[in-house]
């Protein structure tokens, strides 16, 4: 079946630096590939996505690629901000008919210091 | 647009006791879907529903129901509680479930506490 793996965290930097969060998966065919964001107490919002391989998604500052020969979705930030903390999941949809169905990672907490 | 909505955020519940979570978006989605929360397991599919009366199951459904009478309104119902249904429940929905494009929406989420 499909899976998503995140690193391990929690994650904790310092304001400015830079981050990555690994995300690895295991699908059929070719997924759709996702990061979402949590803010404390709030529920999801999509930051970006890539739907084919070799696809960069962006926003926020935050960028992705579709890699798909080593099946990996991994999240970077050149300069991260205190409000940058919040927790990230990476997903995967099948496509077709299911790009309702997300499959998640267990999820990265990231605390930005001042 | 209030987007997203779902009621309560709270609660508590004994086990063996029933209760209906509330999902409500005003966006005229077609698809919406339930998920829960559990530390260290990401985000798992309940049930999902692709438009008013047509629903399916996830990956984990059992000792869940729902239904889909209307297009705005999409409730879940725990027949008879168990601790193991401790968890934090998100409702999401999308315009459609056949384009990655369609971004979708998740609730606030409701905090579920069974003793």
């Amino acid at each position: 079946g499909n899976s998503v793996t995140q690193m391990e965290g929690p994650v904790t930097l310092s304001e400015e630096a830079f981050l990555t969060i690994n995300c690895t998966y295991t699908a059929t065919g070719y997924p759709s590939l996702f990061w979402y964001v949590q803010y404390p107490g709030e529920g999801l919002q999509l930051l970006l996505k890539a739907t084919k391989a070799d696809d960069k998604g962006s926003n926020k500052g935050f960028e992705a690629t579709y890699r798909k020969e080593t099946t990996s979705f991994h999240l970077e930030k050149g300069s991260v901000q205190v409000s940058d903390s919040a927790v990230y999941f990476c997903a995967l949809s099948r496509g077709g008919t299911s790009y309702g169905k997300l499959t998640f990672g267990q999820g990265t907490i990231l605390t930005v210091h001042p | 647009n209030a987007g997203v909505t779902q009621t309560p955020k709270f609660q508590v519940l004994k086990t063996g006791q029933s209760m209906t979570l509330q999902c409500a978006q005003d966006m005229n989605h077609e698809y919406m879907s339930w998920y829960r929360q559990d530390p260290g397991m990401g985000l798992r599919l309940i049930h999902y529903s692709v438009g008013a009366g047509i629903t399916d199951q996830g990956e984990v459904p059992n000792g869940y129901n729902v239904s889909r009478s209307t297009t705005e309104d999409f409730p879940l119902r725990l027949l008879s509680a168990a601790p193991s249904q401790t968890s934090v429940y998100f409702c999401a929905s999308s315009y459609t479930s056949l384009r990655p494009s369609y971004e979708q929406y998740f609730g606030p989420g409701t905090r579920l506490t069974v003793t």
